[in-house]
């Protein structure tokens, strides 16, 4: 069974450029999430999508994130602009509706300059 | 205070030694209790799920103390590929309109590295 896919892999930008990143979730996964991994912390949930509704995003800095899951499948997390701050790996996970499994993606590592 | 704290050690212990990793968190509402692990620059996995009971998986104890609200994971025996950081998780309970599902809140881990 293929697994969460994220892409891109690796990017690195400069401060005030914006930058989007993708996710595709297990196949039947109701459940999406978007994590944010700072060096030396834990995963901090940034938003959750129960299909394409949105069902916590009170962790999301909302002046300059954003997320969508428009077909209720794949999603888009974007940051605009982006700070030093918020260098991070990004994780996508997904879950089946309900189910407290978590599965996560390879992430995406940000370097903002 | 954090809701999820960890010791971040890091530990570092010989093959075969037995290691105890202990967590608190703050929030007596939360409905569920997890350990992840994750290995160097990939993304955590579920190691297992912890019980009031007490929960047992091959040399991974794990415990959960809700009066102290408290965590435990107990390796036994430590194998070389161990050595990863392992992460206590915690669900909390959904919020008083339904609409969310318990999120997971993160320790920071704590790094274990396990020599010859």
């Amino acid at each position: 069974e293929a697994g969460v896919a994220q892409s891109p892999r690796y990017k690195i930008i400069e401060k005030r450029q914006s930058v989007a990143f993708w996710c595709n979730p297990i196949s039947g996964h109701a459940t999406l999430y978007w994590y944010q991994q700072i060096l030396g912390q834990g995963p901090k949930l940034l938003i959750q999508f129960q299909n394409n509704g949105v069902v916590d995003d009170s962790q999301l800095p909302k002046d300059r994130f954003s997320a969508e899951r428009l077909k209720g499948v794949d999603s888009t997390l974007k940051i605009q602009p982006a700070k030093l701050e918020d260098s991070a790996v990004y994780l996508c996970a997904s879950s089946l509706l309900f189910q407290e499994t978590q599965y996560f993606g390879p992430g995406t590592r940000l370097l903002v300059l | 205070r954090k809701e999820v704290e960890q010791d971040p050690g890091p530990f570092n212990v010989p093959e075969g030694a037995t290691v105890a990793f202990n967590c608190t968190y703050s929030n007596s509402a939360s409905q569920s209790f997890f350990w992840y692990r994750q290995d160097c620059r990939k993304e955590p996995k579920l190691l297992m799920s912890v019980y009031s009971s007490g929960n047992e998986d091959g040399r991974f104890t794990a415990q959960l103390n809700r009066a102290s609200q408290y965590i435990s994971l107990l390796i036994r025996d430590s194998k070389l590929s161990d050595s990863a950081t392992y992460l206590c998780v915690v669900k909390g309970s959904p919020n008083a309109g339904g609409t969310s599902y318990g999120k997971l809140t993160f320790g920071q881990g704590t790094i274990l590295t396990v020599h010859p």
